[in-house]
């Protein structure tokens, strides 16, 4: 069965300063994997996906993520961390279901990030 | 949040009531998804739906019900709320073709039933 999981439930980082959040992944296949982020009392936003190609993967708001197959790693990472990236982060996998459940994603359980003045 | 609205936003619902949420969406996709959403579960999916009258159950579906009558209409109902379905509620939307497999997610809805 496939699987996600974000080891950190938070991550503290200074304003400025790189940021990491991890994901590791089991599938059975190739993986389609995603990062998303919700900021307070809002609906979760799609920031970037890897599904074949390029191993560093650029998306929204200054985000990258680097898959790495021999570690089935995929974590979501930006150069430069900003006060308002502070929310929780939520990484997710394909479910490589068939027919009508080819579709759905497994999420993990979210990693907060805090980032300080 | 990609033309998919949630409704209601906010419900407070005695134990052993009936609820029904309501997801709606102008984008035409195919693929409609309810989730909760409850610290330290992450997202969990509760039923799905691959098109008009065609749904199946997800990880939680035990003490939920979904009908989708319309392409833009998915409903998500609770046939005698519990304490343990307080929770955030999300629908989320998607349209697969190529590479395209992400989800878009609605506002959400917070249900406490007391």
């Amino acid at each position: 069965a496939q699987s996600v999981a974000q080891p950190e439930d938070q991550v503290n980082v200074a304003e400025g300063n790189p940021l990491t959040v991890k994901c590791t992944y089991s599938v059975s296949g190739n993986p389609y994997l995603f990062w998303y982020v919700q900021y307070p009392n809002r609906g979760l936003q799609f920031l970037l996906k890897y599904i074949t190609g390029d191993n560093l993967v650029k998306g929204s708001y200054g985000f990258e993520a680097e898959f790495n197959k021999s570690q089935t790693s995929f974590h979501l990472k930006k150069p430069s961390a900003l006060v308002s990236d502070s929310a929780l982060y939520f990484c997710a996998v394909r479910d490589f279901g068939y027919g009508g459940s080819q579709g759905n994603l497994i999420f993990g359980k979210g990693t907060k990030l805090s980032v300080k003045p | 949040d990609a033309g998919i609205t949630q409704s209601p936003r906010h419900k407070v619902t005695e134990t052993g009531t009936p609820v029904t949420l309501r997801c709606h969406q102008t984008e035409n996709h195919r693929y409609m998804y309810w989730y909760r959403q409850d610290p330290g579960h992450g997202l969990r999916l509760i039923h799905y739906s691959y098109g008009v009258k065609d749904t199946d159950k997800g990880e939680v579906s035990d003490g939920y019900s979904v009908s989708r009558s319309k392409t833009e209409d998915f409903l998500l109902t609770l046939e005698s709320a519990t304490s343990s379905q307080t929770s955030v509620y999300f629908c989320a939307i998607s349209e697969l073709g190529g590479d395209s497999y992400e989800q878009y997610f609605g506002p959400g809805t917070r249900l406490t039933v007391t």
